[in-house]
């Protein structure tokens, strides 16, 4: 597709329970980004592959939380045993990182919105 | 870390009044970006503004990275103008992006 896609757009948990977001970025982007959006917040950064490896990941907010990027492309946000303060929209962003020179924007998907009851 | 902070918070605006938005870094950066997003949540790319000023439609920006500032106008501004209006500096490098607590602009009729 032409740009970042985010599924499930929506989802609904009970407290304790597992969930996978998954994110699907521009093709060719090597760089892969997950934020976290709280209401009335800016985006605030979890965790960033540079290929399939974790460059940062110094955002994730405790252990329950873990990414994955096997192949360099799709990434997945795992969360385990999901509390109500986890409840947030999670964006995912993706940028054409080239070291040889400064740019790097990036671009956004329409994020999934997790409600944990 | 790099703090960001965004002025004015909200503004109310006439169709087809003109705005700045300011966005003050506490740092030097190597790039900023601005975003606009809509009410449905997408963050849709404005600019991507290291320096210098770029324009685009009803819309430039500028960014003096010496001065630790980048400004984002809006002219004739219209209904679908409104949303957040974000500005994000990397902390460092090109490493991810520091997000402001935005601009709420609410454009009416």
């Amino acid at each position: 597709g032409a740009g970042v896609s985010q599924t499930p757009s929506n989802k609904v948990t009970e407290k304790g329970k597992y969930v996978e977001l998954r994110c699907d970025p521009i093709s060719g982007h090597t760089a892969l980004y997950w934020y976290r959006q709280s209401l009335g917040q800016g985006p605030e950064f979890l965790i960033y592959f540079q290929g399939t490896g974790a460059a940062d990941d110094s955002g994730l907010p405790n252990d329950r939380f873990f990414a994955v990027r096997p192949e360099g492309s799709v990434s997945t946000l795992k969360i385990q045993r999901t509390e109500r303060g986890d409840s947030a929209v999670y964006l995912c962003a993706s940028s054409l990182m080239v070291r040889s020179s400064d740019y790097n924007e990036q671009f956004f998907g329409p994020g999934t919105r997790l409600t944990v009851l | 870390g790099i703090q960001v902070e965004q002025s004015p918070p909200d503004l109310i605006l006439q169709e087809g009044a003109n705005s700045t938005l300011r966005c003050n870094f506490s740092d030097s950066v190597n790039n900023l970006q601005w975003f606009h997003q809509n009410p449905w949540g997408q963050l849709i790319n404005l600019f991507y503004i290291p320096s210098g000023t770029k324009q685009n439609g009803r819309l430039s920006a500028t960014t003096v990275a010496t001065e630790r500032y980048s400004l984002l106008y809006i002219s004739s501004s219209q209904t679908t103008d409104s949303g957040v209006y974000f500005c994000a500096p990397p902390e460092w490098g090109n490493t991810p992006l520091v997000f402001g607590k935005g601009t709420r602009l609410s454009v009416i009729a």
